[in-house]
Formats: C-alpha cells, structure tokens, sequence
C-alpha cells in the first residue's frame, strides 16, 4: 500500500499569499496518478487536480499541481478566502487507493 | 446537475449489519464506475470500495474485505453497500463518489454526495 504523507499539517497565511502544499509517495506513484481535493467544514471533498497536474472542471488557473514520482506539490499563487480549508492529496495508480492525511489551510 | 444521495445510514451495535444506498441523477449511470468512501470524525478520508460501470468487477480494501459488499442496479441508477460484522472502527461518514473515467473507473472522484452516517455502538 502507498503511503501518502501531507505536509505541513497546518498552514497559516494570509488572504492574497502565495499557499506550497506538500505530498510525499511512500513508493512510486505510477503514470502521476495523483489527485487534489478541497474540504470545507460540513462538506463533501471537491475535485481540484487530477493526473498531477491537470485541473478539473471550474477550477480557477490560480490552482496548479505538479509534480511526479513520490513527490508532489499544490501551488495556490494568491490566496482568496474561499481556499481557506482541508486539503487532500490521493494516489490512484495502484490498489488501494490511498488518501493523504490533510492540510489544513488556516487563515 | 449530477446528484448523489446516500441514504440507510444509523445507529448499529457491534456485529450487526446495515445496507447504504446512493441514488444518482444527472448523468449516464452505467458508463461510469462508482465508489464509497467514508471518513471517520474528525479524520481524513479513506477509500473502501469500488465497481465497474456493468458491475462485474468489484474491489475493497482490505479492512472490509469479507464483510461489506458493493453492489448496483443500473436500471434503478442505484449504488448500494452492504456492511455486516460491523465494528466501532467502521463508524464514519459514508460518501458514494463518482468515478471520472468510464467502464473500469479511473480511480479518482469527480463527485460526491453528501454522505449518510454509520455509527456503530453499543
């Protein structure tokens, strides 16, 4: 099983900062088969980045994925107060598909 | 407008058995694999199990295996979850959660209910 590990667990910025969000793979996460999701309080995750570095549908190009191999990085470049929350990276390259422990996004 | 509704979610003691369903609008249905994932209060989100678009290949992981089965009934447009032999570790929110890719899946969620609570107590 792949371990994914956020890092930092919790992140304190400000409105109009720029947010570095930290995955590490235990092992090799084939194809860059990692995704992004966003949680906010009393609600379901949000789809953000597929495929490493692909954004989904309706998110906003101030969002941006990267990376390959057993490290990866969520950029958000200017921090609006609706990207204050829960973040989550998954590794869906090999069964079972695992999620990282979040990072909270704090203001 | 894609919808996923769970439902069937309560209060069970140890050992006992429950069965989750998700109802699904908004979109073909039986092209698209479909999962559960639950979250623990509190906790992070963790994956328990997934089914082809034609329901034929299933998976779990393995701290489920032998004790829930997913299932659906693609004339109904209906993903269901049966659970027995519940523990107080399976206590969570349960989402039902679409797959992005067709037939197989592709292993990520491009939407998610609401999610029904397990609570498993005695």
């Amino acid at each position: 099983e792949i371990v994914l590990t956020q890092s930092p667990g919790t992140l304190s910025l400000s409105p109009g900062e720029r947010a570095t969000l930290s995955c590490r793979a235990s092992q090799r996460v084939s194809s860059s088969s990692l995704a992004w999701y966003q949680q906010k309080p009393g609600q379901a995750p949000r789809l953000l980045i597929y495929g490493a570095s692909s954004r989904a549908t309706g998110i906003p190009d101030r969002l941006s994925g990267s990376g390959s191999g057993t490290d990866f990085t969520l950029t958000i470049s200017r921090l609006e107060p609706e990207d204050f929350a829960v973040y989550y990276c998954q590794q869906y390259g090999s069964s079972p598909y695992t999620f990282g422990q979040g990072t909270k996004l704090e203001i | 407008e894609v919808q996923l509704l769970e439902s069937g979610g309560g209060l069970v003691q140890p050992g006992g058995s429950l069965r989750l369903s998700c109802a699904a609008s908004g979109f073909t249905f039986n092209i698209y694999a479909i999962s559960w994932v639950r979250q623990a209060p509190g906790k992070g989100l963790e994956w328990v199990s997934s089914i082809s678009a034609g329901g034929v290949n299933t998976y779990y992981a393995d701290s489920v295996k032998g004790r829930f089965t997913i299932s659906r009934d693609n004339s109904q447009n209906t993903l269901y979850l049966q659970m027995s032999s519940l523990r107080a570790e399976d206590t969570a929110l349960y989402y039902c959660a679409k797959d992005w890719g067709r037939k197989y899946g592709s292993g990520f969620f491009d939407y998610w209910g609401q999610g029904t609570l397990v609570t498993v107590s005695s």
